[in-house]
């Protein structure tokens, strides 16, 4: 069974500080792996995207890194602003027209003052 | 570019009551579409998914259902609502292209059932 399994559930840290949250999923074959922001209340935004070929990826203060080979995956975030507070989703998708991506729970992050 | 639109964005239902919420997505043709409920501190569900206009897939049995009348458009009904059908929706359409599958969310709705 595809799974998507993401640590830690939750995070608190302080203003400016940096983070890393954790993806390992069981979804095989795979196609690429994405991280959303979701703001609460709100629905989700794609932050980054990858596939099997690419290691890491940078949207700004986010960068996220790939090892298809241990199906891992993290998401680093520099700096940190309060803005940042929201949860964070891993989503796999397998190739070959498989319309049905598997999402982790997410991890829930709150950056304190 | 492509923007997906939902309505309402707030709903307060008593139980037994019906629902219909709404999905519209503008700026690309034939698009994916999907349900998703998400309860409180929880990851999302998926609900329903369509490729095509009357081609709905069903992923988990409950009293919801749903509908594509047109190409671009992805209703979500239910006859009569449950305690445990409260929750956050969201409606999502897939883009294919290049070997990668991303999928975009609408605003979402919040459901309350009293």
């Amino acid at each position: 069974k595809n799974q998507v399994e993401q640590s830690p559930q939750s995070l608190i840290i302080l203003e400016g500080k940096n983070c890393t949250l954790q993806c390992n999923y069981t979804v095989s074959p795979f196609s690429n792996l994405r991280w959303y922001k979701q703001d609460t209340g709100r629905g989700p935004v794609s932050l980054t995207i990858m596939t099997f070929s690419e290691n890491t990826k940078s949207n700004g203060r986010y960068t996220a890194t790939l090892d298809a080979d241990t199906k891992q995956s993290s998401l680093h975030i520099t700096a940190s602003q309060l803005s940042d507070s929201a949860s964070y989703i891993c989503v796999v998708s397998a190739p070959g027209g498989s319309y049905i991506p598997t999402f982790g729970r997410g991890t829930s992050l709150i950056v304190h003052p | 570019s492509q923007t997906i639109h939902q309505w309402p964005a707030t709903l307060v239902q008593p139980v037994g009551s019906p629902l219909s919420l709404e999905c519209t997505v503008e700026g690309t043709s034939n698009p994916n579409l999907y349900w998703y409920r998400q309860a409180a501190g929880r990851g999302l569900q998926l609900l329903f998914y369509s490729v095509g206009i009357g081609q709905i897939s069903s992923e988990v049995p409950q009293n919801l259902s749903a509908s594509r009348p047109q190409d671009r458009q992805f209703i979500l009904s239910s006859k009569k609502l449950l305690l445990s059908d409260s929750g956050f929706y969201l409606c999502a359409w897939m883009r294919y292209g290049q070997g990668i599958y991303e999928q975009y969310f609408g605003p979402g709705t919040r459901l309350t059932v009293t």
